[in-house]
């Protein structure tokens, strides 16, 4: 069975360019979260989407950043205009919510920005 | 607030040697408590889990036990390989809060042979 599958896994740009990450989650969960890794900052919860609407985007760093759920498998991370400050990996992770105990999330390999 | 402290690393250990990676955490309700394991130039997966006090989880050699009355999740390995070589992130979920994760710093852990 198909993890999730990020794309691009490297991005180089220059400041001021649009960037757009994707993301196809594990058929069947029914929730999806993008992460951003730095050495400075650690692993950072951007936005939690649960049944395609987004729950928590309160660790969306500014108004640059924007996410999109259209449907069940598939979602994209947002940066215009990007700036050097926005280079790291962005992380997709996917699980199944069923109510109760927190389940387990599964990552994809990730997405290396690069803002010249 | 929820927030998770690790020990900062890099931890360096010749193979075979035990291991310990210090966990705590503070959280507004009852959390589960997850360690997951990086792999270079991959994402993060699951490694173990322990859902109520007292409980251990238990992978692959590592053990860790949740202590409500310490607020720990330390990992343990009682013998480590090279293969172990990794970033090792403590993490907690409120319960009932749709499977969101805190995510602590993360520790670098270097097996030498």
């Amino acid at each position: 069975d198909a993890g999730v599958i990020q794309s691009p896994r490297h991005e180089v740009t220059e400041m001021g360019q649009e960037v757009t990450l994707r993301c196809k989650p594990i058929s069947g969960h029914n929730s999806l979260f993008w992460y951003r890794q730095t050495m400075m900052r650690g692993l950072e919860l951007l936005i939690y989407f649960n049944n395609n609407v987004p729950i928590d985007d309160s660790g969306m760093p500014e108004d640059r950043f924007s996410a999109k759920m259209p449907n069940a498998s598939f979602s994209t991370l947002k940066i215009q205009p990007s700036e050097p400050r926005d280079s790291a990996v962005y992380f997709c992770a996917s699980s199944q919510w069923t109510g109760g105990d927190t389940g387990e999330l599964f990552f994809g390999e990730g997405s290396r920005l690069t803002v010249l | 607030g929820n927030s998770v402290t690790q020990m900062e690393g890099p931890v360096t250990l010749s193979e075979e040697a035990f291991l310990t990676i210090n966990c705590t955490y503070t959280a507004t309700g009852y959390p589960s408590l997850f360690w997951y394991v990086q792999y270079p130039g991959e994402g993060l997966q699951l490694l173990l889990k322990a859902t109520k006090a007292d409980d251990k989880g238990s992978n692959k050699g590592f053990e860790a036990t949740y202590r409500k009355e310490t607020t720990s999740f330390h990992l343990e390995k009682g013998s480590v390989q090279v293969s172990d070589s990794a970033v090792y992130f403590c993490a907690l979920g409120l319960n009932n809060a749709g499977n969101m994760l805190t995510f602590g710093g993360g520790t670098r852990l270097m097996v030498k042979p």
